[in-house]
């Protein structure tokens, strides 16, 4: 069981707005590390969507942002589309500066 | 272009050793910190290990702390993952990333295609 909790899976329909939560507490995102996000689609390395909280790297579509409040972070992604589809993963990291993942979420577009 | 390139993985009998290495090219090797991610089949992405850029700071986490050890070479720019005492459970696609700064505490923003390893009698 991942320390950073995220809904094991959400979905929407093309062009709707979806969150995914990352929960975790006050030994790690709540001491004031940032929250970064990934993307992995079916069969794919991992790709870095959001760092620091709420920045997108270079290339990443705008349609995608992060926030973060307390112990908790969050992913929006809106205009929903078909290859948004695949599993997202949050990071932080916690007191003895070991990473952590969140246990992922699968994303399904209806 | 900023690649990372994992090696190494393969098939061994349980209690057996194996090393990894990852080949970096297009970026500064010895300026970043690196890491090893880890992925069983069908599951979540677990994070292994990192390493600082002067190898001045080296975490592990709690389920390969004594058996796996990560090292480097700024010369060569190469990333090493030692692992010793394999277990089944240590089956996965072990992924090389690179990270966003030069301590241990950034995001990864490249990634390899990742290595399989397998344990298994």
């Amino acid at each position: 069981q991942s320390v950073l909790t995220q809904p094991p899976s959400v979905s929407g329909a093309p062009g709707q707005r979806v969150t995914i939560s990352c929960t975790g507490s006050s030994s790690n995102i709540g001491a004031g590390y940032d929250v970064h996000w990934y993307q992995q689609l079916p069969g794919t390395a991992p790709k870095l969507l959001i760092d620091g909280n709420n920045n997108r790297p270079s290339g990443v579509p705008d349609r995608f942002s992060g926030s973060k409040s307390g112990t908790s972070a969050s992913l929006a992604i809106t205009g929903l589309q078909a290859d948004d589809e695949g599993d997202y993963y949050c990071q932080s990291f916690d007191s003895t500066l070991s990473t952590l993942f969140g246990g992922g979420t699968k994303l399904t577009v209806l | 272009e900023v690649q990372v390139v994992e090696s190494g993985g393969g098939l061994v009998q349980p209690g057996r050793s194996l090393r990894l290495s990852c080949a970096a090219s297009g970026f500064t090797f010895g300026d970043y910190g690196m890491h090893w991610v880890r992925q069983a089949p069908g599951k979540g992405l677990e994070w292994v290990s990192g390493i600082s850029w002067d190898s001045g700071t080296i975490g592990y986490a709690d389920s390969v702390k004594g058996r796996f050890t990560i090292s480097r070479d700024n010369a060569k720019k190469s990333l090493y993952l030692q692992l010793n005492s394999l277990r089944p459970e240590d089956t996965a696609l072990y992924y090389c990333t690179k990270g966003g700064g030069a301590t241990t505490v950034t995001a990864f923003d490249n990634w390899g295609q990742g290595t399989l390893v397998t344990v298994s009698s």
